[in-house]
């Protein structure tokens, strides 16, 4: 079965400093694929960053990287340069062919980034 | 569109009514899932279609729910009888179906049973 798991209920982090949120995955696919997205207060679900589990490359997308380790079966999220507009739930997800494509979350971690 | 669109954004009914929610996925994407959240915590998958046709229906309770996506409507997820612990936000969310594309979500509906 596949599971995230997410270890990291809510964090404080000072503004600008760098954050990193936990995710580790379980899977027997050797085809996958590793999502965070972020949810404000608002509610919405915005779409980070995308890993691949053939991405030889870390992935990269602004002040976002994620720090993939497929061996240690983790994929954690790093934040640059935090702003007070990153507080918000980060959720962790897996998609692969064994869930048919739904997405396995994990529990998520809130983030708060303070002045 | 260029944007998953739920409606309506909260919906409001007593224990034993039926809820009705509704979703328009992304022009050109031909798989559609339902998500549940409830209390801002873990998502629960519900169901997953591919155009028309049901994908994955593992995540439904079978006896009150009930979904479609029917060719030039927005796709629906019907909830019969609903119930206290009904209460959650829905998710509704598509992607091409490539698997590294991500899913992009809409806004959810916010459905309170009273």
């Amino acid at each position: 079965a596949q599971k995230i798991t997410q270890t990291q209920p809510g964090m404080f982090v000072q503004e600008k400093e760098a954050v990193t949120l936990d995710c580790t995955y379980d899977t027997s696919d050797q085809s996958y694929g590793l999502f965070w997205y972020k949810q404000p207060s608002s509610g919405e679900m915005i779409f980070l960053i995308y890993q691949g589990s053939y991405d030889e490359q870390n992935a990269t997308e602004g002040r976002y990287s994620l720090n993939f380790q497929k061996a240690r079966k983790s994929a954690n999220l790093v934040i640059s340069a935090s702003q007070l507009g990153d507080s918000a739930m980060y959720f962790c997800a897996m998609r692969g062919t064994d869930s048919n494509y739904q997405l396995i979350w994990g529990a998520g971690t809130k983030l708060i980034i303070k002045p | 569109g260029e944007e998953v669109a739920q409606t309506p954004k909260h919906l409001v009914r007593g224990e034993g009514q039926k809820a009705k929610l509704y979703c328009a996925p992304i022009k050109g994407h031909s798989y559609v899932f339902w998500y549940q959240q409830v209390l801002k915590n873990e998502f629960k998958f519900l169901i997953s279609f591919q155009n028309e046709n049901v994908f994955d229906e593992t995540g439904m309770p079978k006896e009150r729910f009930s979904a479609k996506c029917l060719p030039n409507s927005p796709c629906s997820l019907e909830i019969q009888a609903t119930k206290l612990e009904d209460s959650a936000v829905y998710f509704c969310a598509s992607t091409k179906g490539d698997s590294n594309q991500p899913q992009h979500f809409g806004d959810g509906t916010r459905l309170s049973i009273l």
